[in-house]
């Protein structure tokens, strides 16, 4: 079956502008995830949605990240007015039921730039 | 501060060389998992270990949680080329309340030189 995708795979803007980042999970997986992943680094989480209940947003790093998973399915990661320490990897990845030991499906990543 | 603290940062070995990489943190995990991830893409998840002590082996991959659940290893044995790549351990912090949260290291880049 088709895994997690995400759109587009690149994306490269000027500083000041928003972007959109979409992420498609594996279909009847109810916990989504967002991450950011600097070259070669670990990821930092930025967001978790779990079926129905109200978001974790404790990792989006400013008032200008917000994401939103509409139906329970897609998820769009919003960047208002884009800093070039924005720059990286947008990981997204979905899981079965959002438990820890769960394994998480991750896709292959939208990579930013905001020169 | 690092929630999680992965070494080396950086690991160039030759085939053949074994290797060990380390996770280790000041909190107790309920569970921890160890993901691989190659340029260009997504990590994958090798295994989750979720009791005090436990050890998995995966072909020449051996993990193990330790004992008060704060630590963990991944030995490589007789590395090869294909081995090489991003290692990422991951793991629940325990009593948290957020389930299903994960908190990564920074990862271990290993090279494998034929």
């Amino acid at each position: 079956g088709a895994g997690v995708s995400q759109s587009p795979s690149n994306k490269v803007t000027e500083k000041g502008k928003d972007v959109e980042l979409r992420c498609d999970p594996i279909s009847g997986h109810t916990a989504l995830y967002w991450y950011r992943q600097s070259l070669g680094q670990g990821l930092e989480f930025l967001i978790y949605f779990q079926g129905n209940s109200a978001p974790d947003k404790s990792g989006l790093p400013s008032d200008r990240f917000s994401a939103e998973r509409t139906g329970g399915s897609v998820s769009t990661l919003t960047i208002q007015r884009t800093q070039q320490e924005d720059s990286a990897v947008y990981l997204c990845a979905s899981s079965p039921q959002g438990l820890a030991y769960n394994e998480q499906f991750f896709g292959p990543g939208t990579r930013l730039t905001v020169l | 501060t690092q929630l999680l603290e992965q070494s080396p940062q950086f690991l160039s070995i030759q085939e053949g060389e074994n290797l060990t990489v380390y996770c280790n943190s000041s909190s107790v995990f309920s569970s921890l998992q160890w993901y691989r991830q190659e340029p260009g893409e997504g990590p994958v998840l090798l295994v989750t270990v979720v009791t005090g002590g436990e050890v998995k082996k995966l072909k020449r991959l051996t993990f193990q949680f330790g004992d008060a659940r704060k630590d963990s290893s991944l030995h490589i044995t007789a590395a090869q080329p294909g081995d090489t790549g991003l290692y990422l351990c991951a793991g629940e912090k325990a009593g948290g309340t957020s389930y299903g949260k994960l908190t990564f290291g920074q990862g271990t880049i290993l090279t494998v030189h034929p």
